[in-house]
């Protein structure tokens, strides 16, 4: 079993939906949970962090994490073109401190 | 303030050569790491220094791969000889200290450089 899984995609939602991306993880400890948005030919870029269950809300993105179910988040809202990218979901390993683990990525394409 | 810099952006090679690639990151960011990202992959962590002592290199491929961070600053990352299977993008990435923000804190978030994009024919 992958660390962090993502769907590849890709998503595909027409202009000013809801874009829903999804991710689940199996390190129990982790407690530390990213979004990086990453353009194509581009670096990832951070979007959203979240370590606490439930909802966490910047813009037109929303956060959500369930530890429970191990299985993060992320809501875009009033989708753009310009959101068409890929999303790579990371959690923080809890057994070595600064590790970031990434899953392999969900490309999102907004059609207008 | 400039973000981690990462040199050459682009390299072609003939399998066997040697490469190397740089990285200075974010002034202050004790944290290095060095990612490599292959198409439709997240990325992978290789090596990760705290300050100039490698923490973590269990993914380093150490026959082939070697990587530096003298005086806890700049970081290069070379290959040698290379293989085709090395064709990436290698990212570098710097964050701020765990230890002084813990667990929770959005301090020390990674921030990457541009990459620099490795072909070997």
């Amino acid at each position: 079993q992958k660390e962090v899984e993502q769907n590849s995609g890709p998503l595909s939602v027409p202009e000013g939906a809801i874009a829903s991306l999804n991710c689940t993880y199996s390190d129990r400890g982790s407690q530390s949970f990213f979004w990086y948005r990453q353009y194509s030919g581009k670096s990832p870029e951070l979007i959203m962090s979240i370590y606490s269950n439930g909802d966490k809300e910047d813009g037109r993105f929303t956060a959500q994490l369930n530890k429970a179910s191990q299985y993060v988040s992320l809501l875009i809202r009033d989708s753009q073109p310009s959101d068409s990218a890929t999303y790579l979901c990371a959690m923080r390993f809890s057994g070595g401190y600064n590790k970031l683990i990434f899953g392999a990525g969900t490309r999102l394409a907004v059609h207008p | 303030e400039a973000g981690v810099v990462q040199s050459p952006r682009y390299k072609i090679i003939e399998k066997k050569q040697p490469v190397a690639f740089w990285c200075n990151p974010i002034s202050g960011h004790n944290t290095l790491y060095w990612y490599r990202q292959n198409l439709g992959q997240g990325p992978e962590l290789l090596i990760r220094y705290e300050n100039e002592e490698a923490v973590d290199d269990s993914q380093l491929p150490k026959d082939r791969f070697s990587a530096e961070r003298l005086k806890g600053v700049d970081s290069t990352l070379k290959i040698q000889p290379a293989e085709l299977g090395d064709s990436a993008v290698y990212l570098c990435a710097s964050s701020s200290p765990y230890e002084l923000t813990g667990p929770s804190s959005g301090a020390n978030v990674l921030t990457f450089g541009a990459g620099s994009r490795l072909t070997v024919l």
